[in-house]
């Protein structure tokens, strides 16, 4: 089974902090996602990245950057956390075929006081 | 350009009874669609997919979906609900003409719930 998980199931930083949210997959997967959920707007995309040392940016991706040094693992940075970057942070992977599905870690909830 | 649109925020149905999620897509070419259900603090688990042939698509937990390109639908059914199906459930679209990165686009999410 394909698996990916993240650091943290919950975390609660304060304004203005560096935080970085870690995610790792087994199954060699060269894409890698990062999502944030909020209620009402579904999964929406702020990076991503096909290969190592690639990235590209998504729908939202102002006050976020990412790493990808190693292809198990992607990171996403928030350079100086604010409240309104308070959600739930979802990772996820997938072999290249564009018709192959993504598989998801548990999540992130992030809370910026 | 690609988008998904699920026009339902809640479907509520009675255990036993069939349940339909909606869900309208569109592309420029031809779609790849996945239905993923959450449930509470969860990531989001896989249900089924289509890309292409046969428009009924069977997938995990006895759900089901119809793709159907003249109306651009891909709604997700069940024959008999459960109460354990009560869930947030996201249809995702790809435009199968698109680039690299296999990117996705989700709907915003339809809460499922089932009561007996």
């Amino acid at each position: 089974d394909v698996k990916v998980t993240q650091s943290s199931r919950y975390l609660v930083k304060r304004t203005g902090e560096k935080v970085f949210l870690e995610c790792v997959q087994d199954m060699d997967h060269e894409n890698m996602f990062w999502y944030r959920q909020d209620p009402g707007l579904g999964l929406r995309l702020i990076y991503f990245s096909y290969d190592v040392k690639m990235k590209e940016k998504g729908d939202i991706p102002e006050g976020y950057s990412v790493s990808r040094e190693k292809k198990e693992r992607f990171s996403l940075i928030l350079e100086s956390a604010s409240t309104n970057q308070t959600s739930m942070y979802l990772c996820a992977s997938s072999s290249l075929a564009g018709y192959n599905e993504q598989f998801f870690g548990p999540g992130t909830r992030l809370t910026v006081l | 350009a690609q988008s998904v649109a699920q026009p339902e925020d809640q479907v509520n149905v009675a255990e036993g009874n069939p349940l339909t999620v909606k869900c309208t897509y569109s592309v420029s070419g031809n779609p790849y669609l996945f239905w993923y259900v959450q449930y509470p603090n969860r990531g989001l688990q896989f249900l089924l997919k289509y890309i292409t042939g046969d428009n009924l698509v069977k997938g995990s937990y006895g759900f089901e979906a119809e793709f159907n390109k003249s109306q651009t639908s891909f709604h997700l059914k069940k024959p008999s609900a459960l109460v354990s199906d009560s869930a947030l459930y996201f249809c995702a679209v790809r435009d199968a003409l698109t680039g690299g990165g296999n990117k996705l686009t989700f709907g915003t999410g339809t809460q499922l719930k089932v009561e007996l």
